[in-house]
């Protein structure tokens, strides 16, 4: 089946605890990007990549990183977390830039208390 | 940059009703997307719709790209229709953003 998987779920961390959130998707796809949504703010992405080690900061960066080694994977990290980056995330992919939908991830939920 | 206005931004129904929702947005955009956010908060794509017209069982979207707005037709509506539905779009440009809209809520009753 064609999706894409985020893990974990439900993570409940403490302050400055470094974690990572991964994203594999089994499409080919080149392009992939992450989301927080935040009641009130919506949907806004973090951060994007087009291909194989390329990536670029998307509308809210600050204190998270990430990293495209291989196509299939995109892993969020969060070096120093704190509460404000409690946040519902999505990772989505889509066949290139402009082409075609993006499929999401199922969330994680997170927790930074 | 590019606004999304969905409405209405609640809605109550009977099962069985049906309901119609609006996405409108301010520029063309090549991407349009309506999704279906459960109570989980899992994002479940329903249609990808930059023009033109699909159907999937007892949900229907049309875009009119010219006029820029996109209109979600539930038929029939059940429980497990209940969430937030968006309504998210993208230009032509080099980071691929989605836009979302701020989302209707749909609550169906039994």
């Amino acid at each position: 089946e064609a999706q894409v998987t985020q893990n974990p779920r439900y993570l409940i961390t403490v302050t400055g605890k470094k974690l990572t959130v991964t994203c594999s998707q089994n499409m080919n796809h080149e392009y992939m990007s992450w989301y927080r949504q935040d009641p009130g703010l919506g949907l806004r992405q973090i951060y994007y990549s087009m291909n194989v080690e390329v990536t670029d900061k998307g509308d809210v960066p600050e204190g998270y990183k990430v990293s495209r080694k291989e196509k299939r994977n995109f892993p969020l990290i969060l070096e120093s977390p704190s509460p404000n980056q409690t946040s519902l995330y999505f990772c989505a992919s889509r066949p290139s830039l402009d082409a075609y939908g993006y499929t999401f991830g199922s969330g994680t939920r997170l927790t930074v208390v | 940059g590019i606004q999304v206005e969905q409405s209405p931004p609640d809605l109550i129904l009977q099962e069985g009703a049906n309901s119609t929702l609006r996405c409108n947005f301010s520029d063309s955009v090549n991407n349009l997307q309506w999704f279906h956010q459960n109570p989980w908060g899992q994002l479940i794509n329903l249609f990808y719709i930059p023009s033109g017209t699909k159907q999937n069982g007892r949900l229907s979207a049309t875009t009119v790209a010219t006029e820029r707005y996109s209109l979600l037709y539930i038929s029939s509506s059940q429980t497990t229709d209940s969430g937030v539905y968006f309504c998210a779009v993208a230009r032509s440009s080099n980071t691929g953003k989605l836009i979302f809209g701020q989302g209707t809520t749909l609550q169906v009753k039994p």
